[in-house]
């Protein structure tokens, strides 16, 4: 199946600092996600991105099918961004169904 | 409002018992999926359902049965041939091809 690989695995900032995290994928994809998963749990939709650019406020996001990455950038950070952001894809002619990677964790500092 | 609720947000299993996780959407969404995650992991597929009445098997299906008799409705059952149970469970679901919105999870954990 399909591997999504994810990094960094870790990630320490403190407030104000901007990051890319980057996400790696091995075969074609109809759909990719970002979500940030918060400390109760809950997965918050970022970007539905299977290509192009966008962005949203302090992130944006790039997806570049052709090479089978996306970038999730976070400018000037927030102790409110921390948590895990994870990366989903739909592989090319599947069920629909989201192939997750492993997650970063951020941790912003204040 | 519109959204989807999970209950109950933490469940005690005993060993040898049986479980049902509840997901409710009233999104008008005809797909709906379950994911397990594990800590420090991603989610894993569990089971997924792209229309009442039929649902088909994830990466992890072993020990989890589910039904789809409402649209709205895609309840989880964790039985005792699930031989490690402990885990956070999120429902998810989505227009045919569209984005996928969960819900906030149900923690399990076997006693």
């Amino acid at each position: 199946g399909i591997q999504v690989e994810q990094s960094p695995p870790d990630l320490i900032l403190q407030e104000g600092a901007n990051s890319t995290l980057r996400c790696n994928f091995s075969d074609s994809v109809n759909n990719l996600q970002w979500f940030h998963q918060n400390p109760w749990g809950q997965l918050i939709n970022l970007f539905y991105i299977p290509s192009g650019t966008k962005q949203n406020g302090r992130l944006s996001a790039t997806t570049v099918a052709t090479e089978r990455y996306s970038l999730l950038y976070i400018s000037s950070s927030q102790t409110t961004d921390s948590g895990v952001y994870f990366c989903a894809v739909v592989v090319s002619g599947s069920a629909r169904q989201l192939t997750f990677g492993s997650g970063t964790q951020l941790t912003v500092l204040p | 409002d519109g959204g989807i609720t999970q209950s109950p947000k933490y469940l005690f299993r005993k060993e040898g018992q049986n479980v049902t996780l509840s997901c409710e959407q009233n999104l008008n969404h005809d797909a709906m999926y379950w994911y397990r995650q594990d800590p420090g992991q991603g989610l894993r597929l569990i089971y997924y359902s792209q229309i009442v009445n039929d649902f088909q098997k994830g990466d992890i299906a072993e020990g989890y049965s589910v039904s789809r008799e409402k649209k709205e409705s895609f309840p989880l059952t964790v039985t005792s041939a699930q031989k490690n149970p402990t885990a956070f469970y999120l429902c998810a679901s989505s227009k045919r091809g569209d984005t996928q919105y969960f819900g906030p999870g149900t923690r399990l954990t076997v006693l």
